[in-house]
């Protein structure tokens, strides 16, 4: 299994509170992304990152910000949580951008906005 | 509008038959199509990749095709067993990202 690891699982958090997910690799891939899934909707996209400090947006991104300060990490901001965000968010990571790499995930981190 | 559907219904079969999921797409030319496994609880795992050029991909009890012309890509598990049940989304790349379908959920009874 690619070395892909989320923290935390599991988050309960009140609305209006700031929150950030860690997604860490051990794989020295180059692309990382964040996904959330909500049932109906599938996985979604929200941010990406094609380097260090390179990121960008993805199809879902208001209410969200992202950074990668070292290869191997990417956190996921939630600066005022709204109940909306109340999801399952999974990280991925691939070689390259192209849809002729799998991406790898981690086993994802449950939000509950209350 | 782009779409990707796949059968948000469950597909129960019984063991030792072959499963047969369905990816349509709509206003989408992908190069690539990807087919994903997802456990309760868990992240999808990568399963197979078709190319644009390419009509059938195997490997061990799974097939897949691609169809452009249809828009259409058909996962297939042979001598399906109990522990095959999971959810099965299809992914197909657009502009260097992965657009993901809802995912079909496969059950295998003994």
């Amino acid at each position: 299994d690619a070395g892909i690891t989320q923290s935390p699982r599991h988050k309960v958090t009140e609305t209006g509170t700031p929150v950030t997910l860690r997604c860490h690799q051990t794989e020295n891939h180059r692309y990382m992304y964040w996904y959330r899934q909500d049932p109906g909707h599938g996985l979604r996209l929200i941010h990406y990152s094609y380097g260090v400090k390179d990121t960008d947006k993805g199809e879902v991104s208001d209410g969200y910000s992202v950074s990668r300060s070292k290869t191997e990490d990417f956190l996921l901001t939630l600066e005022s949580a709204t109940s909306s965000q109340t999801s399952v968010y999974f990280c991925a990571i691939s070689e390259t951008s192209t849809g002729e790499q799998p991406q790898h995930f981690g086993d994802g981190t449950r939000l509950s906005i209350l | 509008s782009q779409k990707i559907e796949q059968n948000s219904e469950a597909l129960n079969i019984q063991e030792g038959k072959t499963a047969t999921l369905t990816c349509n797409y709509t206003n989408y030319s992908p190069a690539y199509l990807q087919w994903y496994r997802q456990d309760p609880g868990r992240g999808p795992v990568f399963l197979l990749l078709i190319r644009e050029n390419e009509k059938e991909k195997r490997k061990e009890r799974l097939k897949v095709t691609f169809d452009t012309t249809l828009k259409q890509s058909l996962f297939h598990i042979t001598a399906s067993q109990p522990a095959d049940s999971a959810t099965y989304l299809c992914a197909l790349d657009n502009t260097d990202k992965l657009i993901f379908g809802t995912g079909t959920r496969l059950q295998v009874f003994p």
